[in-house]
């Protein structure tokens, strides 16, 4: 079974560039989540997706961050403008129908 | 905001050695899962705990739902250098769907 892909792996962008990485869950997960994880520190859930509706979305800085998930199947963040505090690791995961998570690698984000 | 509160927050430990790590919540939890986070990778889910008191084992690791709902606790028994890494501990609080993470307990294996 193939897991969690995410793309890039790693991005370097200017201060008010903006960025957008892409998740394909495992094959007939539900849920979808993003998460950034900041160096030092446990990851931050982002939003949450059950098929393409957002059950959570209270952590996502909505001025600057969007996510979609259209067809219930792949989804994309997207980062505009990008500030340096954004500089973290962006985590997607996803779920069957537990709270039993499996992460892709991650796309590792420089904001310089 | 809910948090979790790992400890100890690192540790050196000799191989061989017997590993115990907790965490701890101001909330009620109906699930705890313990992760595994490699450098440079995604956190890999170890174990899912999800009734009071439930004591579940993977191979070398044991973790326990703690009676109050609100701590869990895992241990490593006979620690080889693979098992270096971060271990969070992560769930759901009671009555949301927000999973949130641990601090992070960092294992760092003497050979």
């Amino acid at each position: 079974e193939a897991g969690v892909a995410q793309s890039p792996r790693y991005k370097i962008i200017e201060k008010r560039q903006s960025v957008a990485f892409w998740c394909n869950p495992i094959s007939g997960h539900a849920t979808l989540y993003w998460y950034q994880q900041i160096l030092g520190q446990g990851p931050k859930l982002l939003i949450q997706f059950q098929n393409n509706g957002v059950v959570d979305d209270s952590q996502l800085p909505k001025d600057r961050f969007s996510a979609e998930r259209l067809k219930g199947v792949d989804s994309t963040l997207k980062i505009q403008p990008a500030k340096l505090e954004d500089s973290a690791v962006y985590l997607c995961a996803s779920s069957f129908d537990t709270y039993e998570q499996y992460f892709g690698p991650g796309t590792r984000l420089t904001v310089t | 905001g809910q948090q979790l509160n790992q400890s100890p927050q690192s540790m050196f430990i000799q191989e061989g050695e017997d590993v115990s790590m907790n965490c701890t919540s101001s909330s009620i939890f109906n699930t705890w899962l313990w992760y595994k986070q490699d450098p440079g990778e995604g956190p890999v889910l170890l174990i899912a705990l999800y009734k009071a008191g439930e004591l579940t084992s993977n191979g070398r690791l044991t973790a326990q739902f703690g009676i109050t709902r609100k701590d869990s606790f895992l241990n490593i028994s006979a620690s080889i250098p693979s098992d270096v890494g971060i271990y969070f501990c992560a769930g759901p609080a009671s009555g949301t769907y927000k999973y949130i993470f641990g601090t992070g307990t960092r294992l760092k294996v003497l050979a």
